[in-house]
């Protein structure tokens, strides 16, 4: 069955960095279009950022543009978001999900960042 | 950027009632408008796509309907576990496919 699971989240300072991963399972990867969606603490969802299959396109939602970067690694299975110059206003759980043309079909557990000093 | 409304914001009803719940957004999305259910502590779980299609595993008491800029997600007879947060969301819009703010179903 489809399984992502994301780790690497935590506490930051402003202004600090973290990488999160996403590991996935059960489906080729590498066929599929991936996503970062994030929620805020008692807050609606709001979409990060997209990469393709292949990892040649990419976007991102202006609130992050030029400080988080997505990537993937087709060979291992995995998502990634390195996360730059972090706000208190990117506090949230992030989760990865598979994106197909149903919608964001498959999530993950979600992973907590928290920014704070 | 489509801007997508959910009303109401709660709504508290007892098992077994229907639930009828409401997205609108801010200009045409065509028939390219899901459904999410959350429940707390938990990852959002798809349940409509394209408007009226019914994802894998979801119960057929969920559907779907509407097109262009007016949706509504009915829930026939609600089941205990059916208590939870509803998220639309388009993609017509790529990539900035929405998300609406949420419909809180809670149990009166």
């Amino acid at each position: 069955q489809v399984q992502l699971v994301e780790s690497g989240g935590g506490l930051v300072k402003p202004g600090g960095s973290l990488r999160l991963s996403c590991a996935a399972s059960g489906f080729t990867f590498s066929d599929y279009y991936m996503s970062w969606i994030r929620q805020a603490p008692g807050k609606g969802l709001e979409w990060v950022s997209y990469i393709s299959s292949s990892g040649s396109t990419i976007y991102y939602a202006d609130s992050v543009k030029g400080r988080f970067t997505i990537s993937r690694d087709n060979a291992k299975n995995s998502l990634y978001l390195q996360m730059n110059s972090l706000r208190a206003e990117d506090t949230a759980v992030y989760y990865c999900a598979r994106v197909s043309l149903l919608g964001d079909d498959y999530w993950g557990q979600g992973t907590l960042v928290t920014v704070s000093s | 950027e489509i801007v997508l409304t959910q009303s109401p914001a709660t709504l508290s009803l007892s098992p077994g009632e229907r639930a009828t719940l409401s997205c609108r957004a801010s200009q045409s999305v065509s028939s390219y408008l899901a459904w999410y259910q959350q429940k707390p502590g938990q990852a959002p779980r798809l349940l409509i796509y394209d408007a009226s299609n019914r994802a894998t595993g979801i119960p057929a008491r969920f559907s779907g309907s509407g097109s262009g800029t007016d949706f509504t997600l009915t829930i026939s007879s609600l089941e205990p576990e059916d208590f939870a947060v509803y998220y639309c969301q388009q993609r017509s819009n790529w990539p900035n496919r929405t998300f609406g703010p949420g419909t809180k179903v809670d149990i009166k």
